[in-house]
């Protein structure tokens, strides 16, 4: 999975609570995302990171939060506003923000009990 | 919307035979790329194909683009058990609220039998 890496794989959240999935790569890559995929359905974007200690909203940031200290780290947090968070998450990287491959992590899969 | 839509949404193939998949787009873009996944696991990227492009090969697989029909094609050749897999095509095109943009659409299920 090209040098990223996320933890756990499975995650179980109770309502009300917030998670934090991690998302590391030693690729040395600036941009940084993360994508929501539920079944049968292509990637949504949630959040986005050009450069360290900046970052964006994607298409579907509502009840997600993001931060970016280091550039090998871009974990995201799902917080208790979102209200169906059931879904497998995909963080990804590439060279540049506006550069071609995208690299992606093996998935976190989250489930609320 | 710039979202790519690949067609079909299921196949299923005997090992040997070739699979077609499709995707069409709407809106302008700077490349359109090709990736697999794995059920349950993350995306890998295959090929990319340049607006400017109408055709590339990468092992067994053969892309082409026709910016005209704003539509590309994904052909596996010779067909393996290891293939099956979901395919998705994205495109990457400017969008004025985000700058260069990469959009994936619903993906492909391609199932080969052995």
């Amino acid at each position: 999975d090209g040098g990223i890496t996320q933890s756990p794989k499975y995650l179980f959240r109770k309502e009300g609570q917030n998670v934090t999935l991690s998302c590391e790569q030693n690729l040395n890559h600036d941009a940084m995302y993360w994508y929501r995929q539920d079944p049968g359905q292509g990637l949504r974007l949630i959040y986005y990171s050009q450069i360290v200690n900046d970052f964006q909203k994607g298409d579907i940031a509502e009840g997600y939060s993001v931060s970016r200290e280091k550039k090998e780290s871009f974990p995201l947090t799902v917080t208790s506003a979102q209200k169906n968070p059931t879904a497998f998450y995909l963080c990804a990287s590439s060279i540049m923000r506006d550069t071609d491959t995208q690299y992606f992590g093996p998935g976190t899969r989250l489930t609320v009990l | 919307s710039q979202q790519g839509e690949e067609d079909p949404q299921a196949l299923s193939i005997q090992e040997g035979e070739n699979a077609t998949m499709n995707c069409s787009y709407k809106t302008s873009i700077n490349n359109l790329q090709w990736y697999r996944q794995n059920s349950g696991r993350g995306l890998v990227h295959l090929i990319l194909i340049r607006s400017n492009e109408r055709e590339k090969h990468s092992g067994r697989l053969r892309v082409t683009l026709d910016t005209s029909k704003k539509s590309s094609s994904l052909l596996i050749t010779a067909s393996r058990a290891a293939d099956t897999a979901s395919y998705f095509c994205a495109t990457e095109g400017y969008n004025m609220e985000y700058g260069n943009k990469l959009v994936f659409g619903a993906g492909t299920i391609l199932r080969v039998k052995s």
